[in-house]
């Protein structure tokens, strides 16, 4: 089935670490790379990880990825107030041909 | 500093065509890598339309494969969007971005442009 499935929402406190997943099958995550973009309130989707578990310039180590065969999740920690913001999981799915968004994560520090 | 900017009209009737462009700046699109839109209807998550490399190769949602066309105007170091027969449901956010390959990340996004479909 073609379909990224992340949880709608997640929590945490000031320093606290929080993952995030992204399920998804073996036509999808298993086979390509999974990237995650960061959208903070009304702006556009930012590039936050690539190629499962790579940082583009700029963004801080706080932020990790990693991904299991059909599961990918990112990782924050030190969490911060300007963490606060929707996290989607991205990936190629073969049977599509085309680009998966997982729903999205929207991500509360409380 | 690669730059990606939307424009189009923010109205659109149902049964209409929704056209927008994507102007770049600081990357020739003639150059390589592909080019792609992606929608966001309000409140909700993203969806990837289809995408573009230079020459004329395209590839689209399945979903969206019959109503859509994306070209690019070299000339103009533009790409464009047409979403034919727009109903209430193509109410969105839409966003453009480039994408290193086919199946690789999409690193620089547009602003995002608001396309509401009404009477």
């Amino acid at each position: 089935q073609s379909v990224l499935t992340q949880p709608p929402s997640a929590s945490g406190t000031p320093g606290q670490r929080v993952t995030i997943s992204c399920s998804g099958s073996s036509s999808n995550i298993a086979t390509n790379t999974v990237n995650w973009y960061q959208q903070l309130p009304g702006t556009a989707p930012k590039l936050l990880i690539y190629d499962n578990d790579q940082r583009p310039s700029g963004v801080p180590d706080r932020f990790s990825g990693s991904r299991s065969g059909t599961s990918a999740s990112l990782a924050i920690s030190g969490l911060q107030s300007e963490d606060e913001a929707d996290y989607y999981c991205a990936a190629w799915d073969e049977n599509l041909n085309g680009w998966l968004f997982g729903g999205g994560t929207k991500l509360t520090v409380l | 500093q690669v730059q990606l900017q939307e424009s189009g009209p923010g109205l659109v009737k149902p049964s209409e065509t929704l056209s927008l462009t994507c102007a770049v700046s600081g990357y020739s699109i003639s150059s390589g890598f592909y080019w792609g839109w992606i929608r966001q209807p309000p409140g909700k998550g993203l969806e990837w339309i289809g995408s573009l490399y230079h020459g004329g190769s395209t590839y689209y949602s399945p979903s969206l494969k019959s109503r859509v066309t994306i070209s690019e105007d070299t000339s103009k170091n533009q790409f464009s969007l047409r979403l034919r027969s727009v109903t209430a449901a193509d109410t969105a956010i839409y966003y453009c971005a480039r994408h290193r390959g086919q199946w690789l990340h999409f690193d620089y996004w547009g602003q995002g442009t608001l396309v509401t479909v009404s009477s």
